[in-house]
């Protein structure tokens, strides 16, 4: 059952805390990407990846880091350092850069 | 800088109307286009591709449009259902991300 999972899919932090979302993909897609979707706005893009060991910033990328250590993996860390963290993360992967992007669940990040 | 604007913002029609979704987008320099479909609270549903040298896509009761010379594409959805209902996306891929438009919210009234 190929497609790209998300976890958590609700996450909660308190101030001062990093936490990391989880991307897998099982397609054998090259490119892999973080998106930040907020009410009444399009999809921003956070950072990319369009090979492992390869990432680059995207427009949003303040408070945020990622690694690609793996083809399968894009891991989202959200650092302190964002400072409105709160809104729902989506994950996508595609074959090559603008190739047909598939999106994971989506994991909704809330600030206590 | 490219922009990608959908309009109208939100649109109920009678379950049995075809309808068309506009999207509008400023740079014709676009690889693809894509339209996406997104119910609450979830991720987004690929739903059609047109690439850079292709006029239409269709899948189903879907059909998808580009005319990059006046930078517009259409979804058309014929017979709508209530199941239809979600908010429909598209994203225009460029140098090297897609820049999405920030959706129509339909509502099939069964």
């Amino acid at each position: 059952d190929g497609g790209i999972t998300q976890s958590p899919k609700y996450l909660f932090r308190k101030e001062g805390q990093n936490v990391t979302l989880s991307c897998e993909q099982n397609l054998n897609h090259d490119a892999m990407y973080w998106y930040r979707q907020d009410p009444g706005q399009g999809l921003r893009l956070i950072y990319y990846s369009q090979i492992v060991n390869d990432f680059q910033k995207g427009d949003i990328a303040e408070g945020y880091s990622v690694s690609r250590e793996k083809k399968e993996s894009f891991p989202l860390t959200v650092t302190s350092a964002q400072k409105n963290p709160t809104a729902f993360y989506l994950c996508a992967s595609s074959i090559n850069l603008n190739g047909e992007q598939f999106f994971g669940p989506g994991t909704r990040l809330t600030v206590l | 800088k490219q922009e990608v604007t959908q309009i109208p913002a939100a649109l109920s029609v009678p379950e049995g109307e075809n309808l068309v979704l506009n999207c509008s987008f400023t740079d014709s320099a676009i690889y693809n286009l894509q339209w996406f479909r997104q119910d609450p609270g979830k991720g987004l549903t690929s739903l059609l591709l047109i690439q850079s040298s292709q006029r239409e896509q269709t899948s189903g009761r879907l059909n998808a449009s580009l005319d990059k010379s006046s930078g517009r594409s259409t979804l058309y959805i014929a017979a709508s259902q209530p199941g239809d209902s979600a908010t429909y996306l598209c994203a225009t891929s460029g140098t090297y991300k897609y820049i999405f438009g920030t959706g129509t919210r339909l509502k099939v009234l069964a």
